[in-house]
């Protein structure tokens, strides 16, 4: 397909497992972001990646997350020790870069976590 | 980033325009206006966003007043699908664009 992928689609785990989500960008996209959103909030910026620049990581909770990225390819986001606190839709999101801007963003379907 | 604020919620009758309004009197000359909406239980989805003119796709048009500082998203043709959160928010050209969702407007398309 040619939008944003991301798996699992739902995942259920227990407090305290790691759990390690994906996102496939849309081909040629070279800025990456994974976001958070709770039940009935807004969106939470986690991280963001773009080409081979140093990532974005200052919207990460805890050290508890990490996300790592592969060239300008499959993008994947661990969570270590969950806690129920973790809860929440994970979405990711990607767009090109014109010119070192980033363009509009193009957001995946979500992994909905629930732990425990 | 400029803010934005929109009706919390309205609604239309289907096959009718929906038009969706916002304000951000405070943009600033390089920020877009930019509309994504979010089905319930699905990830947001790019409809629309311009900078002073006014634009038109597949999805909506996007009206914005001469100076700026409001905006119109126009369904022409609303559906049953059409029923989402709409968000109207601003940003910054040249920037990262960590996006951030005010609470949005809720449309909700009748039969």
């Amino acid at each position: 397909g040619a939008g944003v992928s991301q798996s699992p689609s739902n995942k259920v785990t227990e407090k305290g497992k790691d759990v390690e989500l994906r996102c496939d960008p849309i081909s040629g996209h070279t800025a990456l972001y994974w976001y958070r959103q709770r039940l009935g909030q807004g969106l939470e910026f986690l991280i963001y990646f773009q080409g081979n620049s140093a990532p974005d990581k200052s919207g990460l909770p805890s050290d508890r997350f990490s996300a790592e990225r592969t060239g300008e390819s499959v993008s994947t986001l661990t969570i270590q020790r969950t806690q129920q606190e973790d809860s929440a839709v994970y979405l990711c999101a990607s767009s090109r870069v014109i010119s070192g801007t980033p363009d509009t963003q193009y957001f995946g379907p979500g992994t909905r976590l629930t732990v425990l | 980033d400029a803010k934005t604020t929109q009706p919390t919620s309205m609604d239309c009758a289907e096959g009718r325009a929906a038009n969706l309004p916002c304000n951000h009197s405070t943009i600033s000359g390089n920020e877009y206006v930019y509309w994504y909406r979010q089905i319930h239980s699905q990830g947001p989805q790019y409809i629309i966003h311009g900078l002073k003119n006014n634009e038109t796709n597949e999805m909506a048009s996007l009206i914005i007043t001469e100076d700026r500082k409001s905006s119109t998203l126009i369904l022409p043709h609303a559906t049953l699908r059409d029923t989402a959160v709409y968000y109207c928010i601003v940003i910054p050209l040249g920037a990262n664009s960590k996006l951030t969702f005010g609470k949005g407007i809720t449309l909700s398309v009748r039969p």
